[in-house]
């Protein structure tokens, strides 16, 4: 079975910037869920969706967002980009008990100039 | 809400010793406890985790973690390190009761390890 895959793997923007990413479950998984890893915050919970619908959500401003399709792969959008939102961004996937091990990928690593 | 405290930033140890990673977490009626592993440029990996039953839990690469309730740790243990074992490594809790499932984890801030020959 193929890996979580996220897309892409690095990203140079500019403040005010808005920027999206992608991420690609394993297969059958239906909960996908977002980190934000920083040398300063260490890796804290963005959100979860399951099943196209967010089902839990982490202390970060509006300006990150996200969405789930109907194949389970998921996006994040950061809109308004500021230097702070410079991080890798994980991903990672399970199945729908709270039993389900979560897979991650290998991240996003965003600079923001 | 849910904290995870990992009382070592750094360890450094020689090859062959033994090593132990040390967490502790704030209290909760049901916790679900895991160790992950992450090498350089790489996402995160799954080492362990303790769900429910014995409080021994053996993972991958000869490293195992003892549940301990009444102390509120989960310290990470391998008899022999290898080089290959220098990365960092994390612990982190599930209340579990989100939604049904395990995607709101609470990390520690990380220890990294450092295996010197």
């Amino acid at each position: 079975k193929a890996g979580v895959t996220q897309t892409p793997r690095y990203l140079i923007k500019t403040r005010g910037q808005q920027v999206t990413l992608s991420c690609s479950p394993i297969s059958g998984h239906r909960s996908v869920s977002w980190y934000q890893q920083t040398p300063g915050q260490g890796l804290q919970f963005l959100f979860e969706y399951f099943s196209e619908t967010q089902r839990n959500k982490g202390n970060f401003p509006g300006r990150f967002s996200g969405r789930q399709f109907s194949n389970s792969r998921s996006e994040m959008n950061v809109s308004t980009l500021e230097l702070g939102d410079s991080a890798l961004y994980l991903c990672a996937s399970s199945g729908s008990t709270s039993t389900d091990t979560q897979y991650f990928g290998p991240g996003t690593r965003l600079t923001v100039l | 809400a849910q904290s995870v405290t990992q009382l070592d930033s750094q360890v450094p140890v020689f090859e062959e010793a033994p090593v132990e990673l040390r967490c502790n977490y704030s209290s909760s009626v049901s916790v679900y406890l895991f160790w992950y592993v992450q090498y350089p440029n790489q996402g995160l990996q799954l080492l362990l985790k303790y769900l429910s039953g014995s409080t021994l839990v053996k993972g991958i690469n000869g490293f195992e973690a003892e549940f301990n309730k009444s102390q509120t740790s989960f310290h990470l243990r391998k008899p022999s390190v290898h080089i290959s074992d220098t990365a960092e490594y994390f612990c982190a809790v599930s209340d579990g009761l989100r939604g049904g499932s395990q995607g709101n984890l609470i990390f520690g801030k990380g220890t990294k390890l450092s295996v010197k020959p």
